[in-house]
């Protein structure tokens, strides 16, 4: 499993309110990336990290801001949760000598 | 950016057929293909990846081909079993020497019946 773990695992929260989820890997790893999956839409790229404060856009960004201060924790924030926020948000690390990227966990988010 | 449209969206097998996934990709740059099995309520797994210098790629029951000039790839899995059943996703990337941004398909979900 790449020593990735996701926190929390489940969360719901009403419109508005923000949240963070955590993404935690073990290994070092310089690159990860958040994405969120939705039926009918497969894994799309919200935010990613290319090292140590280091962080950039991906196709669906609007809405979340991320942070990286260490290594191994890569933070996914919704400033103000909105219904369509609610998904399965993923987390994954990318091997720089393989280009392979492992997945977290993932955490299920439902925004009433 | 890339594109990747990926078809099937469902496949019915029977137990022992074959199973093919197609996906085609836009961006010629694309030099990295992954392949993400997902059981259901399960993280994605990777099964298997090509990259654009290699044609074909096998791993026991499972292959992928490559043609770049049509840009297309495909994933194959013979003797399908029961525990194949799952959503399998294709991926592409333009790796520059870093670890690059994925674009995936839709997804297919395989349902192998016994």
């Amino acid at each position: 499993d790449a020593g990735i773990t996701q926190s929390p695992r489940h969360k719901v929260t009403e419109t508005g309110t923000p949240v963070t989820l955590r993404c935690h890997q073990t290994e070092n790893h310089r690159y990860m990336y958040w994405y969120r999956q939705d039926p009918g839409h497969g894994l799309r790229l919200i935010h990613y990290s290319y090292g140590v404060k280091d962080t950039d856009k991906g196709e669906v960004s609007d809405g979340y801001s991320v942070s990286r201060s260490k290594t191994e924790d890569f933070l996914l924030t919704l400033e103000s949760a909105t219904s369509s926020q609610t998904s399965v948000y993923f987390c994954a690390i990318g091997i720089i000598r393989t280009d392979t990227q492992y997945f977290g966990p993932g955490t299920r988010l439902t925004v009433l | 950016g890339e594109n990747v449209e990926q078809h099937p969206s469902t496949l019915s097998v029977q137990e022992g057929d074959s199973a093919v996934i197609k996906c085609t990709y836009s961006d010629s740059a694309s030099n990295y293909f992954p392949w993400y099995k997902q059981e259901l309520g399960k993280r994605p797994q990777l099964i298997i990846d090509i990259r654009s210098n290699v044609g074909e790629k096998k791993d026991q029951r499972i292959a992928v081909t490559l043609n770049k000039t049509a840009k297309h790839f495909s994933l194959h899995i013979t003797e399908t079993q029961p525990e194949d059943s799952a959503v399998y996703f294709c991926a592409a990337s333009a790796s520059q020497g870093g670890s690059e941004k994925l674009v995936f398909g839709k997804g297919t979900k395989l349902t192998v019946n016994p």
